[in-house]
């Protein structure tokens, strides 16, 4: 069961206009959230992360906002570049005594367009 | 700095074999994790080994194994492969404190 949804496979943006990721979840034990960017033939690389006691973390041109009470969480980029175009991975973990695992969601192709 | 390395980058077995995957971490890190990535299921938890111990597992069925040894280095294998194995999988490493994973670019492995 896929508990870390991304629900839109693909989106296309233009250059310089603002890329909205959204990402939804339904286990409220997550407290720790990512989002990875992978290009093709590459490991995912990390973007930008959040913990549960916050809201919004912001690093230069991308910015993760966290709504818990819907269980949602949203990255923004301001502006899209055309480098930006890759698939972003929403991630989220439960810390826990056992050790880390990720959940991730299936990924959203994004393509920037000069 | 060298990142996380993988090897092989691409492997091709036959149903019924078993492969085995190998994974460097970044110097320093002690904590390595691998994934499953298919185009259906997206990016799958396998396990994570933290100071040669297995902390945590996925939901995959016992063909699937891993170890890590004292340099950190670690290996996953599966035996008696099945066609739905083919996939993209990935080793990522970190301190072992945060879950800021560095991934290495993979093993692409095909089951015909």
């Amino acid at each position: 069961d896929q508990q870390v949804k991304q629900n839109s496979p693909s989106l296309s943006v233009q250059e310089g206009r603002i890329s909205i990721l959204n990402c939804d979840y339904t286990n409220s034990m997550f407290d720790y959230f990512l989002w990875y960017k992978k290009y093709p033939a590459e490991g995912p690389t990390f973007l930008i992360s959040i913990s549960s006691i916050k809201d919004k973390n912001e690093d230069g041109r991308f910015t993760v906002f966290l709504n818990k009470s819907a269980k949602h969480l949203s990255l923004h980029i301001v502006p899209s570049q055309p480098g930006d175009s890759a698939v972003y991975f929403c991630a989220a973990s439960a810390r826990g005594n056992s050790g880390y695992a990720l959940n991730f969601g299936k990924g959203t192709s994004l393509l920037v367009t000069p | 700095k060298a990142g996380v390395t993988q090897t092989p980058r691409y492997l091709i077995k036959t149903r019924g074999q078993q492969v085995t995957l190998s994974c460097s971490p970044i110097s320093g890190h002690r904590s390595v994790s691998w994934y499953q990535q298919t185009p259906g299921q997206g990016l799958q938890f396998l396990f994570e080994y933290f100071s040669e111990t297995q902390r945590n597992k996925g939901n995959f069925p016992g063909r699937f194994s891993g170890r890590q040894f004292s340099n950190s280095r670690s290996e996953m294998n599966v035996s008696t492969l099945e066609l739905g194995d083919s996939a993209l999988y990935l080793c990522a490493s970190s301190l072992g404190q945060g879950l800021r994973y560095t991934f290495g670019s993979g093993t692409r492995l095909t089951v015909v």
